[in-house]
């Protein structure tokens, strides 16, 4: 079965760049370059940040970026700032018209 | 703007089932997938299924098939999602969310505001 595994939690100081990984633990996981990320905020829906694995929507900012490397996919915030504090899930299509998210990490600025 | 908007909270007791709604505006309804996703309360999100509202075409995640039901209204542009033989474990906020214009796209965007179902006796 396909997993997707990120850190409970991140954090880092204010100004500073921190990354969030999102690793597949088993086959089934199309292809890593079409991991999208989300953000949520305590009582609100998710929110899209990169989708197709590094392409950002119009509107989201470009300290968020995205890379994939093997099985492993990252969301890095750079000049980490204070709204940036929420929780973020990784989301892929594993075929056979099914999707799975990671189980998020949530990100504290210190 | 293209938004969705779900229908509101609901209050249910163990085995019933429940129905919220999700109605599309905005874009073309009869272009884009809609997903359901949920999150149980301090949880993470977990993806139940998506639906074609064109043809309906549709498929769930397997833990809730036989449960789940989606359906879809062109008129009212508005989508339906019906799950039953609720439990205390399905107690959780059901959110609506556009995918793409083919089946594996992988994004959604927007998201509806979310529908909170609790199950208690």
């Amino acid at each position: 079965q396909s997993a997707l595994t990120q850190p409970a939690s991140v954090s880092g100081s204010p100004g500073q760049s921190i990354t969030i990984s999102c690793t597949g633990t088993s086959s089934g996981i199309e292809t890593y370059n079409l991991i999208s990320w989300y953000q949520q905020y305590p009582g609100k829906p998710p929110k899209l940040l990169i989708y197709d694995g590094t392409k950002r929507p119009s509107g989201v900012s470009r300290r968020f970026s995205a890379s994939n490397s093997g099985n492993t996919a990252s969301l890095t915030i750079s000049g980490l700032q204070a709204t940036d504090e929420a929780d973020y899930y990784c989301c892929s299509y594993v075929g056979s018209s099914n999707w799975i998210f990671g189980g998020g990490s949530k990100v504290t600025v210190l | 703007q293209e938004q969705l908007v779900q229908s509101g909270a609901e209050v249910r007791k163990p085995g019933a089932s429940v129905k919220v709604s999700c109605r599309a505006s905005g874009y073309s309804f009869t272009t884009y997938y809609i997903h359901w996703v949920r999150q149980a309360p301090g949880l993470g999100l977990e993806w139940m299924g998506i639906i074609n509202p064109g043809d309906e075409n549709r498929s769930s995640a397997q833990k809730f098939q036989g449960r789940l039901s989606m359906t879809s209204d062109t008129s009212t542009t508005t989508i339906f999602m019906e799950l039953r033989n609720l439990t205390s474990e399905d107690m959780a906020v059901y959110f609506c969310a556009r995918g793409g214009r083919k089946s594996n796209s992988n994004w959604f965007e927007p998201w509806g505001q979310g529908t909170l179902v609790t199950v208690s006796s």
